[in-house]
């Protein structure tokens, strides 16, 4: 019972480069969601998907895409990578209702340098 | 829109002595209210969680919070901690009907319970 897997656990970039952060769920959750959190900054919602083919954009989308090809992956871009999105990544999913928990991977800590 | 406030960044406490985490939160519409928990290396974890009916909500390991609306708080308190119990506590708020069931997470309560 894997829940949510984030990949890769750990990632170093050089300014401008590009990288795709996968996350999977068995959990057959509508709902997806990728957060950045940073120190004192509590987690910050960057994209969001209610479904297979949907996106929308959170609270700090600027600099990252996203894609829903298929119900249990939620993809996340950074086309060139910047010093300011050094940061850790998490994914999560629910249920597509409001009252339903959040499930977590265990985060992406990428570093730009 | 609604935001979260907790008003410690860090909280350090003797291993067997009582907690109480802050959050208060500012919205002009009812709210539902949650706790998570994330333990170092680690995603986040749901606690307990308010949405109706008594204020006073209990959840995983002991943890309990209970909800003022004319104070417009959430705080989680647990009367005996446990070593295992250090690590950071978010409040989240989400406002009835937001599309995506959006969270908005306050900026995290590190505990750290020492022997």
């Amino acid at each position: 019972n894997a829940g949510v897997t984030q990949t890769p656990k750990f990632r170093v970039l050089k300014t401008g480069q590009s990288m795709t952060l996968l996350c999977a769920q068995d959990m057959n959750h509508e709902y997806m969601y990728w957060y950045r959190q940073d120190p004192g900054m509590g987690l910050r919602l960057i994209h969001y998907s209610v479904g297979e083919g949907t996106t929308a954009k959170g609270e700090v989308p600027d600099g990252y895409n996203v894609s829903r090809l298929k119900k249990q992956n939620f993809l996340l871009g950074l086309e060139s990578a910047a010093p300011s999105q050094t940061s850790v990544y998490f994914c999560a999913s629910s249920w597509g209702d409001r009252v339903q928990p959040q499930h977590f991977g265990d985060g992406t800590r990428l570093s730009i340098l | 829109a609604q935001s979260v406030t907790q008003l410690d960044s860090q909280v350090p406490v003797f291993e067997e002595a009582p907690v109480e985490l802050r959050c208060n939160y500012s919205s002009s519409v009812s709210v539902y209210l949650f706790w998570y928990v994330q333990y170092p290396n680690q995603g986040l974890q749901l606690l307990l969680k308010y949405l109706s009916g008594s204020t006073l909500v209990k959840g995983i390991n002991g943890f309990e919070a209970e909800f003022n609306k004319s104070q417009t708080s959430f705080h989680l308190r647990k009367p005996s901690v446990h070593i295992s119990d250090t690590a950071e506590y978010f409040c989240a708020v989400i406002k009835p009907g937001t599309s995506g069931s959006r969270l908005t997470f306050g900026e995290g309560t590190q505990l750290t319970v020492n022997p």
